[in-house]
């Protein structure tokens, strides 16, 4: 199967925007999902579908998925935000499911 | 509310065998798929494992296919995970985790238990 690649780490200072990318050809073709995982605890959906948040994720966790690239922004960078991230899809060439290789966010 | 709750790992010889179980409460558990994902330490999160909804279809990731076996019971509302010849690199944590649906192409993990850890080692 195929790795969906992602920045090791982003670092963001408080109250600013941080972007986390998940990369692979044609990804805008597979629904993209996504989690938060902070240390010591089980990951976390926080955006679904590409682009919606399920219940009781905050609004500035926000998601898209276009051409060979899809995006987590989190706006209004708290430090409660700082986690691991992974990205996900359903790959439909061997019914595997695929993750990123995570992104370390370190808000500063 | 929904909970799945992993049985304690272990430490298990190289060669050795486990089965961890999930049991699952707060949704009926025959309508989802359900999936294994794992964790070794300092790692990130590969996926093992998932049985499907309707048929328990199963399928295994390459790195644990015709050693481990899954498998549900949805009169117990249960998930499991047979592994057998364990390896060190099988060392990890391992998450049972709740699919949003049956397995296909919008499939992810809405629920996911708190992991049990299991050590291969001698």
């Amino acid at each position: 199967s195929y790795v969906l690649t992602q920045p090791p780490s982003v670092s963001v200072a408080p109250g600013k925007t941080a972007r986390i990318t998940c990369g692979k050809n044609n990804i805008e073709s597979q629904s993209v999902h996504w989690y938060q995982q902070k240390p010591g605890q089980a990951p976390v959906l926080v955006i679904n579908y590409d682009s919606d948040r399920p219940s009781g994720i905050p609004e500035r966790f926000s998601g898209s998925n276009s051409g060979n690239t899809a995006t987590l922004t989190i706006s209004r960078v708290e430090a409660g935000d700082e986690a691991d991230y992974y990205c996900q899809v359903w790959d439909s060439g061997s019914d595997h499911v695929v993750f990123g290789g995570g992104t370390k966010l370190t808000v500063l | 509310e929904v909970q799945l709750l992993e049985s304690e790992g272990g430490l298990v010889q190289p060669g050795g065998s486990l089965r961890l179980s999930c049991a699952a409460s707060g949704f009926t558990f025959s309508h989802y798929a359900m999936s294994w994902v794992r964790q070794a330490p300092g790692k990130g999160l590969e996926w093992v494992s998932t049985v499907s909804a309707g048929d328990s279809s199963t399928y295994y990731a390459d790195s644990v296919k015709g050693r481990f076996t899954i498998s549900r019971d949805n009169s117990k509302s249960t998930l499991y995970l047979q592994m057998n010849s364990l390896r060190a690199e099988d060392t990890a944590v391992y998450y049972c985790a709740k699919g949003n649906g049956d397995y296909s192409y919008y499939y992810h993990m809405d629920v996911w238990g708190q992991g049990t850890t299991v050590t291969v080692s001698s």
